[in-house]
């Protein structure tokens, strides 16, 4: 156990849906990081939270939003889903902004799109 | 454009049979670069930082190093537990002057018994 919550661990929904994935991450940890990863392109940075604030933005679709709460845990919100969705959404955290020693990754959602 | 390569995509070998695996980038002011294990189903572990070419980090059989154009990692005398897929990132100043990590695909190891 990594110490970052990921739910749910699997998710099933149609073209057109909306979903929302939770992460809690590591205690004390006060960065959460996005990334969606697929066969063909591999980890792909979505966004980052540092204490509550967006600290970074990467290849985050329109359609995709996220906010971190007080508790610092973590939402991404996923509408108008479409099949080229389905991958595999991983939360990461690390104690700084920087992430100078390392992230830490939960075990994922793994979305899939029918 | 800033790459990062990974080689092989694939490796399969016998245990005890020590190889290296190799992360090239071509980026404008490395920040840093990162060595990672996936297990099938998991999420990235974190296996080592590196910030200057020449520096090295071990970690049991495990050993990173970084050049100024790619970073190798080797594996001594492999188990089957190393099985795993290896990745490597590359930590950049965007042009916003932001950090931004760039990811490899990955090199799948399978080591058999």
């Amino acid at each position: 156990d990594s110490g970052v919550t990921q739910t749910p661990k699997h998710l099933i929904t149609a073209t057109g849906q909306r979903v929302t994935l939770r992460c809690s991450p590591r205690s004390g940890d006060l960065s959460v990081y996005w990334y969606q990863q697929s066969l063909d392109q591999g980890l792909q940075f979505l966004i980052q939270y540092y204490n509550g604030e967006e600290r970074a933005k990467g290849n985050i679709l329109e359609r995709f939003s996220a906010q971190q709460f007080p508790d610092l845990h973590s939402e991404l919100n996923l509408s108008s889903l479409e099949l080229g969705d389905s991958a595999l959404y991983f939360c990461a955290s690390s104690a700084s902004g920087t992430g100078n020693y390392g992230y830490t990754f939960g075990s994922g959602t793994r979305l899939t799109v029918v | 454009e800033d790459q990062v390569t990974q080689s092989p995509e694939a490796l399969r070998l016998q245990e005890g049979e020590s190889s290296s695996l190799n992360c090239s980038y071509t980026v404008s002011g490395l920040r840093g670069l990162f060595w990672y294990r996936q297990d099938p189903g998991k999420g990235p572990e974190f296996l080592f930082t590196l910030y200057s070419a020449g520096e090295e980090k071990e970690k049991e059989r495990l050993k990173a190093t970084l050049t100024k154009k790619e970073s190798f990692l080797h594996i001594t005398a492999p188990k089957p537990e190393d099985s795993a897929t290896y990745l490597c990132a590359v930590r950049i100043l965007n042009a916003g002057n932001n950090r931004k990590l760039i990811w490899g695909l990955g090199t799948s190891l399978a080591v058999n018994p």
